[in-house]
């Protein structure tokens, strides 16, 4: 059975400063996903990463997936106080062929940026 | 284009009654899926449904829960006799599913928020 476990569950951070997310899972994947989710609101899709070594960067969100260590990291560099949401990693199920399934979701970690 | 659409947005309903939530998939994605979230948790996989492939139901936590699907198309999850542990948010996904480029990335509708009282 698949397992996705994120660390750290809640961080509080400055503006302005970095941090890093870490999302581990139990068994073979080659591909990863991480979504954003505001409160109340439903999820938005941050990166795919389909690789080992995929690395892929959008502001100041950096994420990275080594698949032999089954790790994806998700950078946050300079936080800003619109980065304030809940951010899931999801590994999803291999299907065969080319196809996957259903997602297995890490528990989420709630940030927060202050001033 | 559109995105995934659920209706009702929200639904409060009593104790034992039944309920059915509506899921409009991205058109032309052949698969579509089914998470419930309760409050302060991640996502629980529900069912998924995959072209004409028999349906994984594999994350349905009892019998008073089903869902069915129309071709491609409307799902719809039901609830028998719901209970109190029922309340969540129930989020319906789709995407494409296998070659042809596409990295079967899910979508994820608003969600229908349900209250069993």
């Amino acid at each position: 059975e698949l397992k996705v476990e994120q660390n750290p569950l809640f961080l509080s951070m400055q503006e302005g400063k970095n941090y890093t997310i870490y999302c581990n899972y139990s068994t073979t994947s080659d591909r990863l996903y991480w979504y954003r989710q505001d409160p109340g609101k439903s999820l938005e899709s941050l990166f795919v990463l389909l690789s080992n070594g995929a690395v892929k960067q959008e502001g100041r969100l950096m994420a990275s997936l080594d698949t032999k260590a089954r790790l994806s990291t998700l950078h946050i560099t300079a936080a800003v106080h619109d980065l304030s949401a809940t951010y899931f990693c999801a590994a999803p199920e291999y299907a065969g062929g080319t196809s996957y399934g259903k997602l297995t979701f890490g528990q989420g970690t709630i940030l927060t940026v202050h001033p | 284009g559109a995105g995934v659409s659920q209706s009702p947005s929200n639904k409060v309903t009593e104790k034992g009654k039944d309920v059915e939530l509506r899921c409009d998939p991205i058109s032309g994605h052949t698969a579509l899926y089914w998470y419930r979230q309760r409050l302060g948790q991640g996502l629980e996989f529900l069912i998924y449904f995959q072209g004409n492939s028999a349906p994984d139901k594999s994350g349905l936590p009892s019998d008073r829960f089903s869902a069915e699907r129309t071709g491609e198309s409307v799902s719809t999850l039901t609830i028998q006799r719901t209970q109190q542990e029922d309340s969540a948010v129930y989020l319906c996904a789709s995407s494409f599913f296998g070659a042809g480029g596409q990295n079967n990335e899910q979508f994820f509708g608003p969600g229908t928020r349900l209250t069993v009282l």
